[in-house]
């Protein structure tokens, strides 16, 4: 299995609405990240996880908060997004922590468009 | 200041003509070039990755290439499916925190027409 599965695929949300975007992977890699996407902009660093603890926060605002529950999954809290915040959501994976080995390949979902209203 | 710069920002070609993209970079130390295909609505997709000037990779009808400036994907005879945005990323010696952070390019937007 060499696939990072997000759920869902889309979600509009409201400025006072609460709601998670979820990522799993099986592959047994050992970081995981959020990136943000803007239409024809390449993908934006927002947190890495490495070894299920938060190792990098791009300084993204706090209405964005991010989980690692197990080695597999990781999720992004959002509450009170703002209609600027509308982009798509990518999670990734690598197979070591990003500086640690050379091979450092990225696993990208499919990623989850949000628009917020 | 540490930089990727890909050209041309977008490519219009005709199934079976060949070309390459480019992607220049200024890096203090280079541990990684990466090249990406993202499909509209879709992750990026890995392709290849470059570690020192000199070395090459293929797969089907792409081909990287690394020089100790810039990077070239060569397409050769492509077809319709080779139509996405190809990114070009690049991991840096210098540490952010624990980790090295990777500097993506804007990307070249390509389209092959039947």
């Amino acid at each position: 299995d060499t696939e990072v599965t997000q759920t869902p695929k889309h979600l509009v949300m409201g400025m006072t609405n609460k709601k998670s975007l979820k990522c799993e992977q099986h592959m047994g890699h050992r970081a995981m990240y959020w990136y943000k996407q803007k239409a024809k902009k390449p993908p934006e660093l927002m947190f890495v996880y490495s070894y299920e603890k938060l190792s990098i926060n791009e300084s993204v605002p706090s209405r964005f908060s991010p989980e690692c529950p197990n080695s597999s999954l990781l999720n992004l809290h959002l509450h009170a997004l703002q209609p600027e915040d509308s982009a798509l959501y990518l999670c990734a994976s690598s197979q070591d922590p990003p500086g640690l080995r050379r091979n450092e390949k990225l696993f990208f979902g499919s990623g989850t468009q949000l628009s917020v209203l | 200041e540490d930089q990727v710069t890909q050209s041309p920002e977008a490519l219009r070609l005709q199934e079976g003509e060949s070309s390459s993209l480019n992607c220049s970079y200024t890096v203090s130390g280079l541990r990684g070039l990466f090249w990406y295909r993202q499909d509209p609505g879709k992750g990026p997709e890995f392709l290849f990755t470059l570690y020192s000037a000199g070395e090459e990779k293929e797969k089907e009808r792409l081909k990287a290439t690394l020089t100790k400036k810039e990077s070239f994907l060569h397409i050769t005879a492509p077809k319709p499916e080779d139509s996405a945005t190809y990114l070009c990323a690049v991991q840096a010696g210098a540490w952010a925190g624990n980790n090295r952070k990777l500097i993506w390019g804007l990307g070249t937007s390509l389209a092959v027409n039947p």
